[in-house]
């Protein structure tokens, strides 16, 4: 079963305009996200992140919107580059172990932008 | 810093056969994680160590799998025998956990190992 879905396997945008990369999550008891970034033939480098006791986090032209309620979350990329054409995956976690993390990964949303 | 190592980068071997994947986390580290990456189920966290300790295999697929951690500076993924829907691409993260901080801590992946079994 998936705890964290990322419906969309694909987007295009164009350049300049803005990139909104969605996620929807099954277990309340997440209360930590983050996105990863994947270029071909490297490994998942971190981008942002958001704890559940907030709803919005900034990072230059990178926003994650957290809704609770809805158990959703959202990257907003803007505005969008070329450079910024890869895999988005969204993450989930919550305190396990003590001091240790397991993040649950979606199945990534593949971002092309276009010049 | 040379990050996370993986090798090998790729791997072509034949069904039935031994297949094993070396990871070499960042120095300092203190927990390793070993991940799958397919299509269809993104990435998975097959195992996860924390000071050379294997604190989670749930995610290990069955039998064939194992994993281990001799010393905090190594570890291996070890598929045996290998099948044709073990081919996927492996990736080992590591990051650094610290007692009581109730934080999230990055994990740092490396370039994964790219397995085919024909």
């Amino acid at each position: 079963d998936q705890q964290v879905k990322q419906n969309s396997p694909s987007l295009s945008v164009q350049e300049g305009r803005i990139s909104i990369l969605n996620c929807d999550y099954t277990n309340s008891m997440f209360d930590y996200f983050l996105w990863y970034k994947k270029y071909p033939a490297e490994g998942p480098t971190f981008l942002i992140s958001i704890s559940s006791i907030k709803d919005k986090n900034e990072d230059g032209r990178f926003t994650v919107f957290l809704n609770k309620s809805a158990k959703h979350l959202s990257l907003h990329i803007v505005p969008s580059q070329p450079g910024d054409s890869a895999v988005y995956f969204c993450a989930a976690s919550y305190l396990w172990g003590g001091a240790t993390n397991k993040l649950i990964f979606g199945t990534g949303t593949l971002l092309a932008v276009q010049p | 810093d040379a990050g996370v190592i993986q090798s090998p980068r790729h791997e072509v071997t034949e069904m039935g056969q031994e297949v094993t994947l070396r990871c070499k986390p960042i120095s300092g580290h203190n927990s390793l994680f070993w991940y799958r990456q397919t299509m269809m189920r993104g990435l998975e966290l097959l195992i996860y160590f924390n000071n050379n300790v294997p604190i989670d295999d749930s995610g290990m697929p069955e039998d064939r799998f194992s994993a281990k951690m001799p010393n905090a500076s190594f570890s291996t993924l070890k598929i045996q025998p290998s099948e044709p829907r073990d081919s996927a691409v492996y990736f080992c993260a590591s990051s650094l956990e610290l007692a009581g901080q109730g934080a999230v801590n990055e994990q740092f992946f490396g370039p994964g190992t790219r397995l085919t079994v024909l």
